[in-house]
Order: C-alpha cells, then sequence, then structure tokens
C-alpha cells in the first residue's frame, strides 16, 4: 500500500516566520513528487514537481527539496506572510499512474 | 488560456438518482484525473484517462462509478444510484502528459464539483 505522510498535520506561525513541512513517502519505484498548495474555497495550485534525488526548486520566497532514497521532501517557506496561509498537499507518482496524495499540512499565518 | 472547467459546481441529489460531473481540460492537455474529496479527508485518485481511454481506475469504487473522456467534449464522471456516502467534493485535473512517461507534468485542478446526495 502506497502512502504519504504530511507532518506537522497543522502549524501556527507569525508573520516574518519561517518555517518548512515534510513529506515522506515510499523510497522504491520513486517517479515524481508534487507539492501544491490550496486554499480555502479554491482548487490546488501546483507548487513544484521534482523528479530527481536532489532536486531542489525554488519559487519566490517558497523553495523544496527531494531525497528519493529515503523518501522525503522538506518544504520551505521564508518570511511567512498572511496570504501564505492554505494548506500544502504534497503528492507522490510512483511507477503506475496514480497519484497518491497526503493529507496536507494546514499553514495559518497571523499578521 | 482557460483553466480547467469543471461543472456544476454544486449538485444535490436525492439517493438513487444519477449524478454526471463535467471536466473540460485546460487547452492542449490530453489527460484527465479524478479525484474525490471526502469530509474532513484528503485526496483521493479514482480514475485517470486519456482521449478516448480509461488508463487506470484502481481508485475507483466498481460498482456505480464510471467515467469516460471521449474524442469530443469534456471527461464525464458518472455515479448511478447516488448514496450518502458519495456526498464530497470531486476534483478533476488535468496534464499535458501523464505519469506514464519518463517525466511527470503538473496537474492543472479545476475548482470541483460539490455533491450533495439528500
Amino acid at each position: 500500500i502506497l502512502n504519504v505522510e504530511q507532518s506537522p498535520q497543522s502549524l501556527h506561525v507569525q508573520e516574518g516566520d519561517s518555517t518548512n513541512f515534510t513529506c515522506s513517502f515510499p523510497s522504491s519505484n520513486f517517479y515524481a513528487l508534487h507539492w501544491y498548495r490550496w486554499e480555502t474555497a479554491k482548487s490546488p495550485e501546483a507548487l513544484f514537481v521534482m523528479t530527481l534525488n536532489g532536486d531542489e526548486k525554488k519559487k519566490g520566497r517558497i523553495s523544496a527539496t527531494l531525497n528519493t532514497k529515503e523518501g522525503y521532501s522538506y518544504l520551505y517557506i521564508k518570511g511567512s506572510q498572511p496570504e501564505d496561509s492554505a494548506t500544502y498537499l504534497c503528492a507522490f507518482g510512483g511507477g503506475g499512474f496514480k497519484t497518491i496524495f497526503g493529507a496536507g499540512t494546514r499553514l495559518f499565518v497571523k499578521a | 488560456n482557460a483553466g480547467v472547467m469543471q461543472n456544476p459546481r454544486h449538485l444535490v441529489r436525492r439517493r438513487g438518482q444519477e449524478a454526471r460531473l463535467r471536466c473540460s481540460p485546460m487547452k492542449g492537455h490530453s489527460h484527465v484525473y479524478w479525484y474525490r474529496q471526502l469530509p474532513e479527508e484528503g485526496l483521493k485518485f479514482m480514475v485517470y484517462l486519456q482521449k478516448e481511454n480509461i488508463i487506470d481506475e484502481s481508485g475507483m469504487p466498481k460498482e456505480r462509478f464510471s467515467a469516460e473522456f471521449p474524442k469530443e467534449g469534456p471527461s464525464i464522471l458518472r455515479i448511478q444510484q447516488v448514496v450518502r456516502g458519495d456526498s464530497a467534493a470531486y476534483f478533476c485535473a488535468s496534464s499535458v502528459t501523464g505519469t506514464s512517461g519518463r517525466k511527470s507534468y503538473e496537474q492543472y485542478f479545476g475548482p470541483g464539483t460539490r455533491l450533495t446526495v439528500t
């Protein structure tokens, strides 16, 4: 059974804090790891797709790293802003066709 | 370039009726995925389709649920004889290519259809 775990489940930070979340996934049969940002009442928005061990991606204040050998990815947000408040989902693409989503980390940034 | 379109956004059905959910992928995208989000749960993969082909339907219940992506027109997720447990948000996503090739492309999500079964 393919399982994608995200931690923490939720996180409360102050504006300006930097933060990071973890996504754990099966290390065998790895294909791709996706990060999405999901605001309430909207649809998930793609942030990054990473396919190679050691990949690092960056978009503004958000960056992500990938370790396929040990099966984890980190998402970092530098200098959190209230508009960063959202649920951050990671999704694992294995050798088949499915994309398995984690339950998400819900981030609350207080002004 | 319009994003992924889903309609209706909200659908109310009585138990035993049929529900039809539509998804129009982004222009140029030929791969469609359907996901279900049950209350208080995350996104669960249901089915992955290319034009006129079901590639992977391993996440879809064997009975009452079916999906298609015809050569022309939107992808349709069909639920027959709905029950209360079918109440959920159903999201569709599309991509340029699927996950079967060496490179996995981002999936772009539609706004979802919220199905309520009374």
